[in-house]
């Protein structure tokens, strides 16, 4: 079974740092691997997809991920944040040929202070 | 397109009570899926439909059924609610059951079990 675990629950930044969100994953098979925000007090929304070729993906509102097959490991970057990236963030995976059920990790909520 | 809808937004039940949360999604995709959102746990697969005439259960079915009306309709219903139901519901909905599809999220119930 595959599981998806999201180093921090919280991550407080200041307005135009970068940031960081870790993303690990277990599987025994391939994945492929996603990153969703959910913004508040709304549905969760696509970011970015790692399927495969390149191991950088760019998504949208200028984050990007990187996809690590030796450390199982899919971090999100953003080089500067702004207040709007407010926002809960989950790193979730499928596996090949398993059909499209998602395993989420528990998410991490980025607070972007001013 | 309204994409994804869900109604009701919020519910407030009392233990022993039933109800059905509904869904519907206007993109002529093939499979749905039922999740429950939890703080620090992430989203959790309740049940999926990969295509019409076809459910199956996910991570935590317990409790709960579903039905798949037509294309468009999913719903989620829960025949006797517990407190521990009290969540976050979201639907979901993809083309087809392929793994590196993107899933398109409502926004979400919020359920109450007294």
């Amino acid at each position: 079974a595959q599981s998806v675990t999201q180093l921090d629950s919280q991550v407080p930044v200041f307005e135009e740092a970068p940031v960081e969100l870790r993303c690990n994953y277990s599987s025994s098979v391939s994945v492929y691997l996603f990153w969703y925000v959910q913004y508040p007090n709304q549905g969760l929304q696509l970011l970015l997809k790692y399927l495969s070729g390149s191991t950088l993906v760019k998504g949208i509102n200028g984050f990007e991920a990187e996809f690590n097959k030796s450390q199982t490991s899919f971090h999100l970057r953003k080089p500067s944040v702004h207040i709007s990236d407010t926002a809960e963030y989950f790193c979730a995976v499928s596996e090949w040929a398993a059909g499209n059920k998602l395993t989420f990790g528990g998410g991490t909520r980025v607070l972007v202070k001013p | 397109n309204a994409g994804v809808t869900q109604t009701p937004k919020f519910q407030v039940l009392k233990t022993g009570q039933s109800m059905t949360l509904q869904c519907a999604q206007d993109m002529n995709h093939n499979s749905m899926y039922w999740y429950r959102q939890d703080p620090g746990m992430g989203l959790r697969l309740i049940y999926y439909s990969a295509s019409e005439g076809t459910t199956d259960k996910g991570e935590v079915p317990n409790g709960y059924n579903v039905s798949r009306l037509n294309k468009r309709e999913f719903s989620l219903r829960l025949e006797s609610a517990a407190p521990s139901q009290t969540s976050v519901y979201f639907c979901a909905s993809t083309w087809d059951r392929a793994g590196n599809n993107e899933q398109f999220f409502g926004p979400g119930t919020r359920l109450t079990v007294l």
